[in-house]
């Protein structure tokens, strides 16, 4: 079965980075994107950006760009996010999706819950 | 697109009809899917292209609508359907409605 596992919180110190990753399996994991997506409880949910594992092209919300950083490692079935430069609104559940051609979230990650505190 | 959903908090008696709606700024061109998030969970999605149902996806739940209003129709509200629900458009851009959460009375 298709599954994206996240390791489950980070707690990160402001201005600085962190680094999640997303390893995937029960399908072909260059066969489709994946996608992260930020929720917070006041801004709801936000497409942070796309990476496309077969060729390592990626496209990003302009929100997020200078912020996420998104890469693969194809020899894992793993793809990563960075976020820089952490501050109070970087706080938020994070999440990587399996997407579809059309452009639909079908399957999720569990979310990795991410606490920026001094 | 910025997507408004209505009402924000809805409760609803176990067996009853909902609608949850779902506005958006601009034409939507029926690219609207909705999810369902369970608290603690990830959200799951249930309906896409407005109105096609996910597989596995119970037949109770429904979708509608056209250009820049769409629905969310529950026909019978189970107990297990306790949850926020989002709409999602991807017609222009990826973005997502605020939510309504929907509890049972």
């Amino acid at each position: 079965q298709v599954q994206l596992q996240q390791c489950g919180a980070e707690l990160v110190k402001p201005g600085t980075p962190v680094k999640m990753s997303c390893k995937v399996s029960g399908y072909t994991f260059t066969s489709y994107v994946i996608s992260w997506i930020k929720q917070t409880t006041g801004q709801g949910l936000e497409w942070i950006g796309y990476i496309y594992p077969e060729s390592g092209s990626t496209g990003y919300n302009e929100k997020f760009k200078g912020k996420a950083t998104l890469t693969v490692d194809k020899s894992s079935n793993t793809a990563f996010m960075q976020l820089s430069s952490l501050a109070a609104g970087d706080s938020a559940v994070y999440y990587c999706a399996r997407e579809t051609t059309e452009a639909l979230f079908d399957y999720w990650g569990q979310g990795v819950m991410v606490t920026v505190s001094s | 697109i910025q997507l408004t959903q209505s009402p924000s908090l809805l409760s609803a008696s176990v067996g009853d009809r909902v609608t949850l709606s779902c506005k958006g700024s601009q034409n939507i061109n029926n690219y609207l899917a909705w999810y369902q998030q369970k608290l603690g969970e990830a959200p799951k999605l249930l309906i896409y292209n407005t109105n096609s149902l996910q597989t596995g996806i119970p037949s109770r739940f429904s979708g509608s609508g056209s250009g820049t209003d769409y629905t969310l129709t529950i026909s019978s509200l189970q107990p297990e359907d306790v949850a926020t629900y989002f709409c999602y458009q991807y017609n222009n851009g990826l973005t997502f409605g605020s939510g309504t959460k929907l509890e049972i009375k």
